[in-house]
């Protein structure tokens, strides 16, 4: 149980493309999920908080209107990176949490996104 | 930065030798989680500690907890060249905070 889906794996487009990013929990609801960002050989690191109904919290660093994030419903979440650069090239990684205390967070397999 | 920090940052065995990563963090916790992840993948959830417990086991897997110290320890017995993966341990903050704290991980090479 408590199966993530993460959805495109790998994605190679052009400078100025938008690039969206699917993130569902398969089994299970999840009124919070997280989006991390991870560069070769790092660890990850968090982008933002994403609730479900409300507006996502967003780390400090991170641009909000570059990195846009839906979470309409239960059992997904979206990720969208918007006018992508070269720098914006990356792992991008989504969790969700099983409500409850002391529950561990359940990972996509990622995405790698490659901004030409 | 609130990062922990583990290490030691790579480690490489032998089939059958036992690896054992530690991992400091800052603040108080709720608890202290283990992943394991495979090149270009996702993360694999493989313990949970709670604060209060000071050791837990699962198959080979054992991890310590000193929160006096704020580190914990992950124990693979018996490696195989299948536990060959970064590792990282992440912890979950008090007060009411979902967001987790991770490592900066343990890359371990089992060689066969």
């Amino acid at each position: 149980g408590a199966v993530v889906s993460q959805h495109p794996s790998w994605v190679i487009c052009k400078s100025g493309t938008s690039v969206k990013i699917e993130c569902r929990s398969l089994d299970f609801q999840a009124t919070t999920m997280f989006w991390y960002r991870q560069f070769p050989k790092q660890s990850l690191m968090l982008m933002a908080t994403s609730n479900e109904g409300s507006k996502a919290t967003y780390e400090q660093g991170v641009e909000k209107d570059k990195f846009l994030i839906n979470h309409a419903s239960l059992t997904l979440s979206t990720l969208t990176v918007t006018s992508a650069h070269p720098e914006d090239s990356s792992f991008y990684i989504c969790s969700a949490e099983v409500t409850g205390d002391n529950q561990p967070q359940h990972f996509g397999d990622g995405t790698r996104l490659s901004i030409l | 930065s609130q990062q922990g920090e583990e290490d030691p940052q790579a480690l490489s065995i032998q089939e059958g030798e036992n690896a054992t990563m530690n991992c400091s963090y800052k603040t108080s916790i709720n608890n202290l989680q283990w992943y394991r992840q495979n090149s270009g993948r996702g993360l694999v959830h493989l313990i949970l500690i709670r604060s209060n417990e000071r050791e837990k086991h699962s198959g080979r897997l054992r991890v310590t907890l000193d929160t006096s110290k704020k580190s914990s320890s992950l124990l693979i017995t018996a490696s195989r060249a299948a536990d060959t993966a970064s590792y990282f341990c992440a912890s979950g903050p008090q007060g009411g905070s979902e967001k987790l704290v991770f490592g900066k991980g343990t890359k371990l090479t089992v060689n066969p």
